[in-house]
């Protein structure tokens, strides 16, 4: 079992919808990241959270330690937004453990 | 700012050819870090530098060295290619370990 589970692995919507990506994770961890690579390939770093909550924009990433549990929300989602959304966790002082990503698609 | 750079962004290579990838950041970050992202999985750590003259195996260091020549560069070397070390390799940094990371926009290498 993967140490970082996201679900969907893919996701498909129409533009204007509430997305929501989940990420579970199995080990104590110190933080946790969302980043956004674009269809290009690029990475880019969203959030870096530790507890609660965190908003730009339209994005808002929440996080629940007791739980292992965090999600990214997409409000008002437009074309842009289609990319793949990856979930990293720091287990302790060092290094990041990454997710699979979830592909998401918004249709016009 | 020019952020994380890297060099090539494509490369193809014989089994058995050496080839070096480059990067470079102009953030005065202190940690440095080479990934590989395969189809279906998740970025792997390869080698990071904690700081200036320090390296330390990542996850998957086989088949790999990997050189901090000053603050700016760390670069990758694979002294003897496998097909298996066909990948898309991004380098990143960050102002030290616990920090978010920044990342360069990848090379794409391909091992025949």
């Amino acid at each position: 079992k993967n140490e970082v589970e996201q679900s969907p692995q893919n996701l498909t919507a129409q533009e204007g919808e509430f997305i929501t990506i989940n990420c579970s994770y199995s080990v104590g961890i110190s933080a946790l990241h969302w980043l956004q690579q674009h269809p290009g390939g690029g990475i880019v770093s969203l959030f870096m959270l530790s507890s609660g909550k965190k908003k730009h924009g339209r994005l808002i990433a929440t996080i629940n330690i007791q739980e292992k549990h965090s999600s990214l929300h997409i409000t008002a989602s437009h074309p842009r937004d289609s990319a793949v959304y990856i979930c990293a966790v720091r287990p302790g002082a060092q290094k990041l453990v990454f997710g699979q990503g979830t592909r998401l698609t918004i249709n016009p | 700012n020019a952020g994380v750079t890297q060099t090539p962004k494509f490369q193809v290579l014989k089994t058995g050819q050496s080839m070096t990838l480059q990067c470079a950041q102009d953030m005065n970050h202190n940690s440095m870090y080479w990934y590989r992202q395969d189809p279906g999985m998740g970025l792997r750590l390869i080698y990071y530098s904690a700081s200036e003259g320090t390296t330390d195996k990542g996850e998957v260091p086989n088949g790999y060295n990997v050189s901090r020549l000053n603050k700016r560069e760390f670069s990758l070397r694979l002294e003897s290619a496998a097909p298996s070390q066909t990948s898309v390799y991004f380098c990143a940094s960050s102002m030290d370990r616990a920090n978010e990371q920044f990342f360069g926009p990848g090379t794409r290498l391909t091992v025949l």
